[in-house]
């Protein structure tokens, strides 16, 4: 149980273009999910934290208006990366909360790896 | 959340058991310490997590020192498949939201 998917697994895209990644949690409700992003032989970096029903908090230093974080239900949050450029490419990874007793987890989907021509 | 020092990388033989140290000597009374790791090209999956006593589950076996300033991962018999980053996080509370992962450590588990 406790499953997290994304859509999609690998993505390129034009420079000026738009690109929307879904995170969906399969067998459970997530009010919270998170959107990291990670650069090659780099660490995981916290872009966000989204909130069922209500705006995402971004980290300081993520731009807001260009990783447009909807959560608009208890079991999918998207991310759009809005007029993207090369350096935007990056291996993106959303979490979920995990449900009731095992709240204490992180679940993580697989990433998507973003390619920006 | 207090910061974590981890060896950046470690080897290990198949079927030895893999020690993985971690550092935290800012820890706070209220802070519990984390284990991660990263397959390479998928997301995180968590390991064990721990307070104060010793932990283990069926993946591994997590030992916090008596002061808490420093604990250990104990994978008993690392495979290929244990090849990964491994990070310690130490954060608040067993259900605050946020993850700051560090560098962690890339283990390579070798026949």
């Amino acid at each position: 149980g406790a499953v997290v998917s994304q859509h999609p697994s690998r993505v390129i895209c034009k420079s000026g273009t738009s690109v929307k990644i879904e995170c969906r949690s399969l067998d459970f409700q997530a009010t919270t999910m998170f959107w990291y992003r990670q650069f090659p032989k780099q660490s995981l970096m916290l872009m966000a934290t989204s909130n069922e029903g209500s705006k995402a908090t971004y980290e300081q230093g993520v731009e807001k208006d260009k990783f447009l974080i909807n959560h608009a239900s208890l079991t999918l949050s998207t991310l759009t990366v809005t007029s993207a450029h090369p350096e935007d490419s990056s291996f993106y990874i959303c979490s979920a909360r995990g449900p009731g007793h095992r709240s204490y987890e992180q679940y993580f989907g697989p990433g998507t790896r973003l390619t920006v021509t | 959340d207090a910061k974590t020092t981890q060896p950046t990388s470690m080897d290990c033989a198949e079927g030895r058991a893999a020690n993985l140290p971690c550092n935290h000597s800012t820890i706070s009374g209220n802070e519990y310490v984390y284990w991660y790791r990263q397959i390479h090209s998928q997301g995180p999956q968590y390991i064990i997590h721990g307070l104060k006593n010793n932990e283990t589950n069926e993946m591994a076996s997590l030992i916090i020192t008596e002061d808490r300033k420093s604990s250990t991962l104990i994978l008993p018999h690392a495979t290929l498949r244990d090849t990964a980053v491994y990070y310690c996080i130490v954060r608040v509370a067993i259900n605050t939201d946020k993850l700051i992962f560090g560098t962690g450590t890339r283990l390579q588990v070798f026949p």
